[in-house]
């Protein structure tokens, strides 16, 4: 079954520091999608970026990068250049098989609640 | 308003009614979600719809009905509440399971159950 894992249930940083968010799963299948997602203490859900497990180079979004490494099932995301503004629960999830299947769905890691320090 | 929509956004119920959460999106997306959000869970998938009369089960679907009768709504129905079901529900809709297309989230549903 698949599994999503995140370690970090919170993180402090200092403003405008770099930080790293770890995120690892496990699947079966060799075709599956990454996902991260921004929850602020307002409630809703933001996707940030997406990763392929076929894609050859890592994603980036702006300040956001994800640190695919596919052999150690883990997609780690990067926040550069951190804002007061990026405290808020970051959520990874993974949709597995092919998505022309009524199966595929996504699945949620529990979450690290990242808090940036002014 | 484009987008997707829950309602109600807060409900207090008590232990053994029956209570529809709503969720209406107007893009038209063949894929429909529902989730809770738990302490300590994440969000677990609750049930999912492929497209309208094509449902199926997810993580934790005991307690639960939905039903898609039209592409834009897929109802949460809970036919007896418990305790255990107070929690944030969030419905969720996507274009696609392919690539790069993401869920969109509703603005949630705070549910207490007494």
């Amino acid at each position: 079954a698949q599994k999503i894992t995140q370690t970090q249930p919170g993180m402090f940083v200092q403003e405008k520091e770099a930080v790293t968010l770890d995120c690892t799963y496990d699947t079966s299948d060799q075709s599956y999608g990454l996902f991260w997602y921004k929850q602020p203490s307002s409630g809703e859900m933001i996707f940030l970026i997406y990763q392929g497990s076929y894609d050859e180079q890592n994603a980036t979004e702006g300040r956001y990068s994800l640190n695919f490494q596919k052999a150690r099932k883990s997609a780690n995301l990067v926040i550069s250049a951190s804002q007061l503004g990026d405290s808020a629960m970051y959520f990874c999830a993974m949709r597995e098989r092919s998505g022309y299947s009524s199966a595929s769905k996504i699945i949620f890691g529990s979450g690290t609640r990242l808090s940036i320090r002014p | 308003d484009a987008g997707i929509t829950q309602s109600p956004r807060y409900k207090i119920t008590e232990t053994g009614r029956q209570v529809t959460l709503m969720c209406h999106q107007t893009w038209s997306h063949s894929y429909m979600f529902w989730y809770r959000q738990d302490l300590g869970h994440g969000l677990r998938l609750i049930y999912y719809s492929a497209a309208a009369d094509i449902t199926d089960k997810g993580e934790v679907p005991d307690g639960y009905v939905v039903s898609r009768s039209k592409t834009e709504n897929f109802p949460l129905t809970l036919e007896s509440a418990t305790r255990s079901q107070t929690s944030v529900y969030f419905c969720a809709s996507s274009e696609s399971l392919v690539g790069s297309y993401e869920q969109y989230f509703g603005p949630g549903t705070r549910l207490t159950v007494t």
